[in-house]
């Protein structure tokens, strides 16, 4: 079974620039989740789908946007970059996100604002 | 809200001796408890899970963990290690709010 694959792997953007990351998750999962990890803050909950419907959203501004397809792929969206913006971004899945289901994570896109 | 303590930034050790990490959880409900491990320019890759029942946990690559309910603590073991257990290793807890929140990580050293 395919595990979750995340597109691009690599990215470097610009100040000012906007992002688009995108999941797909494992077969038969229906919740996607998505985790910044930087040296600093560690790994912060960014917001989680399932259903194309956003069921929770952690601390970030609005420039941090998500959604989710029909097929349970999601793509998250980061508007005008900056600098703190570089980061990985994990994303995770599972059957239908509740707290007893683990989370499977893709290897990440590290983005990286210049 | 739930918060994650894992008490050892770094942990050095040589190969083939045991390593203790250690996670402490705070949290106003039940909560499940999860170890990963993530290795250099990868995702985090589950090493073990507690759901409910038996208190030893036991998971991939020999690993083990034992959930303390009274002393709100989930520490992941290994009898013996080798090289390849070289990586971060993050304990984490889920519980109503359909995210994980995880510790700020150890990272384990092996040396030969």
């Amino acid at each position: 079974k395919a595990g979750v694959t995340q597109t691009p792997r690599y990215l470097i953007k610009t100040r000012g620039q906007q992002v688009t990351l995108s999941c797909s998750p494992i077969s038969g999962h229906r919740s996607v989740s998505w985790y910044q990890q930087t040296p600093g803050q560690g790994l912060q909950f960014l917001f989680e789908y399932f259903s194309e419907t956003q069921r929770n959203k952690g601390n970030f501004p609005g420039r941090f946007s998500g959604r989710q397809f029909s097929n349970s792929r999601s793509e998250m969206n980061v508007s005008t970059l900056e600098l703190g913006d570089s980061a990985l971004y994990l994303c995770a899945s599972s059957l239908a996100g509740q707290r007893n289901q683990p989370q499977h994570f893709g290897d990440g896109t590290r983005l990286s604002i210049l | 809200a739930q918060s994650v303590t894992q008490l050892d930034s770094q942990v050095p050790v040589f190969e083939e001796a045991p390593v203790e990490l250690r996670c402490n959880y705070s949290s106003s409900v039940s909560v499940y408890l999860f170890w990963y491990v993530q290795y250099p320019n990868q995702g985090l890759q589950l090493l073990l899970k507690y759901l409910s029942g038996s208190t030893l946990v036991k998971g991939i690559n020999g690993f083990e963990a034992e959930f303390n309910k009274s002393q709100t603590s989930f520490h992941l073991r290994k009898p013996s290690v080798h090289i390849s257990d070289t990586a971060e290793y993050f304990c984490a807890v889920g519980a109503n709010d359909y995210k994980l929140s995880f510790g700020a990580g150890t990272t384990v050293t092996v040396r030969a």
